[in-house]
C-alpha cells in the first residue's frame, strides 16, 4: 500500500458527462501525477502538478484539466465524456527526498456508457 | 518507433522458474529505470529502481541495465505463483524543462504455475 488515495473507486457515467477525480498523496508528497490506463494504450502520462503549480503535460485532452490545492491534493476533471474516455486513471506521488521514483495510488476505474 | 518496447506476452512459467522480463528503448536521454508490478485491477507498485548500468538485486529479483544497448532486464529467481502480474517497465530523463514524467512499456503479463 502505498498511502496514496485516490476516490471514487469506481464511476460509471454517461457520455457527455463531466466527472472529478481526486487524489490525495501522503504527507509531505509535493509532487502529483496523473496517468491514464487503456488497454491499448497502456499507461500514458497527462499532467504533473508541483506544489500547487502546473509543471508538465502530457498527452491531456482539452476536456481534461486538473489541479493542486493548498493541501496538496489533486482533482482531475474530465468533462463532455465519450466512450474512449472509459479507463483507468491513476495518480502517482514523488516523495520530498527522492523525486526519482512514483508512487502510485489504486486508481479510479471510469466506464462511460 | 516507440520510446519504450515491451514484448505483451502472454508469459507462462512453472513454480520455482527463473523469470526474464525485458524492454527495449530508443531515448537515449533516459537515465532512471524502474519496473513496477501491477495485479489485476491495482495500482502499479514500485519493485526495482535502478540509475547506472549494471545489476542490482533485491531479494529474487535483479535488474539490469545495459545503456550501451538501450535494453533493460528484470530477472525472478524462484518464481512463486503470487508473482503473477503484470510487469511494466519504466523509465525517464534528467529533469528537464521541469518534466519529470515516467515513460512506461506496454506491460508483460506474467502466469507463474503452481
Amino acid at each position: 500500500d502505498s498511502g496514496v488515495t485516490q476516490t471514487p473507486k469506481h464511476l460509471i457515467t454517461a457520455t457527455g458527462q463531466r466527472v472529478t477525480l481526486r487524489c490525495s498523496p501522503r504527507s509531505g508528497d509535493l509532487s502529483v501525477y496523473w496517468y491514464q490506463q487503456s488497454l491499448d494504450q497502456g499507461l500514458q502520462f497527462l499532467i504533473q502538478y508541483y506544489n500547487g503549480e502546473e509543471r508538465a503535460k502530457g498527452n491531456i485532452l482539452e476536456r481534461f484539466s486538473a489541479q493542486q490545492f493548498p493541501d496538496l491534493h489533486s482533482e482531475l476533471n474530465l468533462s463532455s465524456l465519450e466512450l474512449g474516455d472509459s479507463a483507468l486513471y491513476f495518480c502517482a506521488v514523488s516523495p520530498l527526498q527522492s523525486t526519482d521514483t512514483q508512487y502510485f495510488g489504486p486508481g479510479t476505474r471510469l466506464t462511460v456508457l | 518507433q516507440k520510446e519504450v518496447e515491451q514484448d505483451p506476452g502472454p508469459l507462462s512459467v512453472p513454480e520455482g522458474a527463473i523469470v526474464s522480463l525485458n524492454c527495449t528503448y530508443s531515448n537515449s536521454a533516459f537515465q532512471y529505470f524502474m519496473w513496477y508490478r501491477q495485479y489485476s485491477r491495482k495500482g502499479p507498485e514500485l519493485l526495482m529502481y535502478t540509475y547506472s548500468s549494471g545489476n542490482k538485486e533485491d531479494g529474487r529479483f535483479t535488474a539490469q541495465v545495459d545503456k550501451s544497448s538501450k535494453y533493460i532486464s528484470l530477472f525472478i529467481r524462484d518464481s512463486q505463483p503470487s508473482d503473477s502480474a503484470t510487469y511494466l517497465c519504466a523509465m525517464k530523463g534528467r529533469i528537464l524543462f521541469g518534466s519529470e514524467k515516467l515513460v512506461f512499456g506496454k506491460g508483460t503479463k506474467l502466469t507463474v504455475n503452481p
